[in-house]
């Protein structure tokens, strides 16, 4: 069964970091690209982030280009999100997603890790 | 960056009857490259269709997706109870994606 299961979430205060971890199973990991998107309480869905299977290229919305990095560890199946001076506006559900292996759709998703900037 | 504009925002409707969803893009996309996901309260987005008009695996053949260029349709056939959710497309293009803000199907 395929399983992507976010960790890392939580309360930061405003201009903060905090590191979102992703570990898939299930699947062979690293044959798959990967994405991060978020979704702000009562919005719709923003693309944050992509990478490629073999960490190149990687890509980033404009929002949060400069501010976070996304990783992946194909040894330990496990994707990041390196989030720095984080704002309000980054408060979200932060999902954790599998491009499919032929084509650009995101074909399965994580059930999100909830990022809160706050002071 | 290409913008995604969903129309309409809320569509009300009743079981059994037709759902047609419209999604334009602010410049022509590759058709390869759109996609439609269903969410419904409290869970994550799911793959309805891709690259247009293809359907992801298990989802019933009461949705379709057509459209090319800049315009772009999900339609439900007749509704059941369980479609009633918010539905986003999405494209991808010049090394980014972007979703539509979504219409909610009530």
């Amino acid at each position: 069964e395929v399983q992507l299961e976010e960790s890392g979430g939580g309360v930061v205060l405003p201009g903060g970091s905090l590191r979102l971890s992703c570990t898939a199973s299930g699947f062979n990991f690293r044959i798959y690209n990967m994405n991060w998107v978020r979704q702000a309480p009562g919005k719709g869905l923003e693309w944050v982030s992509y990478i490629s299977r073999s960490s190149s290229p990687m890509y980033y919305s404009d929002s949060v280009k400069g501010r976070f990095t996304i990783s992946r560890d194909n040894v330990k199946n496990s994707l990041y999100l390196q989030m720095n001076s984080l704002t309000a506006g980054d408060t979200a559900v932060y999902y954790c997603v599998r491009q499919a292996s032929a084509g650009t759709e995101f074909d399965f998703w994580g059930q999100g890790a909830l990022v809160t900037v706050s002071s | 960056e290409i913008v995604l504009t969903q129309s309409p925002g809320t569509l009300s409707l009743s079981p059994g009857e037709r759902a047609t969803l419209s999604c334009r893009a602010s410049q022509i996309v590759s058709s390869t490259y759109v996609a439609w996901y269903q969410q419904k309260p409290g869970q994550a987005p799911r793959l309805l269709i891709y690259a247009a008009s293809s359907r992801a695996i298990g989802i019933p053949d009461r949705f379709s997706g057509s459209g090319s260029g800049t315009d772009f349709t999900l339609t439900i056939s007749r509704l059941e109870p369980e479609d009633f959710a918010v539905y986003y497309c999405q494209q991808f293009g010049r090394s980014a994606y972007s979703f539509g803000q979504g219409t909610k199907l009530e």
